[in-house]
């Protein structure tokens, strides 16, 4: 039982390059979440989304698309990175109905070069 | 709408002594609240969270926090600070209005000197 699990944990990225960042989840949770955390500002909300198929903003949006077509997997993505986009990127799972069951992932280090 | 301030970015005690981080909350509803620390290029770790079960919360490691709400309060507190305890700890509330999004606090480095 993995719980939560990232890929990849490190990346490297020039500049206007795109990669996509994986969130896998075995526990069968509804919502999903992914964060960016920078220095001094904790961890800020990406995207979400609360079932299979769905996807919605959260707070720093601009620049991520995300897409659940699976409902263990949550994708996030990068079509062009910029060096503004050079952060600690985690996952975060919760059951449908839960208020307080939060699983996070081990976090993936993104560098935009 | 929900939102969360910790007091101080940074926070030096010794070794032996308590460790007090102060956290401040809003929110539109009986919020759940939580402590997350997280140790040097490491992941998240929940320390305790609160249910509205009891308003004095103890979690791992000695730690324990008291949900005020008349003072929107959630500071978490330890007796007595150990070196493994150095870390960067975040305050957290859920907003229920918005699918449990979680809401972060900007963090509070502890550092622990011998």
């Amino acid at each position: 039982n993995a719980g939560v699990t990232q890929t990849p944990k490190f990346r490297v990225l020039k500049t206007g390059q795109s990669m996509t960042l994986l969130c896998a989840q075995d526990m069968n949770h509804e919502y999903m979440y992914w964060y960016r955390q920078d220095p001094g500002m904790g961890l800020r909300l990406i995207h979400y989304s609360v079932g299979e198929g769905t996807t919605a903003k959260g707070e720093v949006p601009d620049g991520y698309n995300v897409s659940r077509l699976k409902k263990q997997n949550f994708l996030l993505g990068l079509e062009s990175a910029a060096p503004s986009q050079t952060s600690v990127y985690f996952c975060a799972t919760l059951p449908g109905g839960s208020r307080y069951g939060y699983t996070f992932g081990s976090g993936t280090r993104l560098t935009v070069v | 709408a929900q939102s969360v301030t910790q007091l101080d970015s940074h926070v030096s005690v010794s070794e032996g002594t308590p460790v007090l981080l102060r956290c401040n909350y809003s929110s539109s509803y009986s919020p759940s609240l939580f402590w997350y620390v997280q140790h040097p290029n490491k992941g998240l770790q929940l320390l305790l969270k609160y249910t509205s079960a009891a308003t004095l919360v103890k979690g791992i490691n000695g730690f324990e926090a008291e949900f005020k709400k008349s003072e929107t309060s959630f500071h978490l507190t330890k007796p007595s600070a150990h070196m493994s305890d150095a870390a960067e700890y975040f305050c957290v509330v859920s907003d229920k209005g918005g699918y449990n999004k979680l809401i972060f606090g900007a963090g509070t480095r502890l550092a622990v000197h011998p």
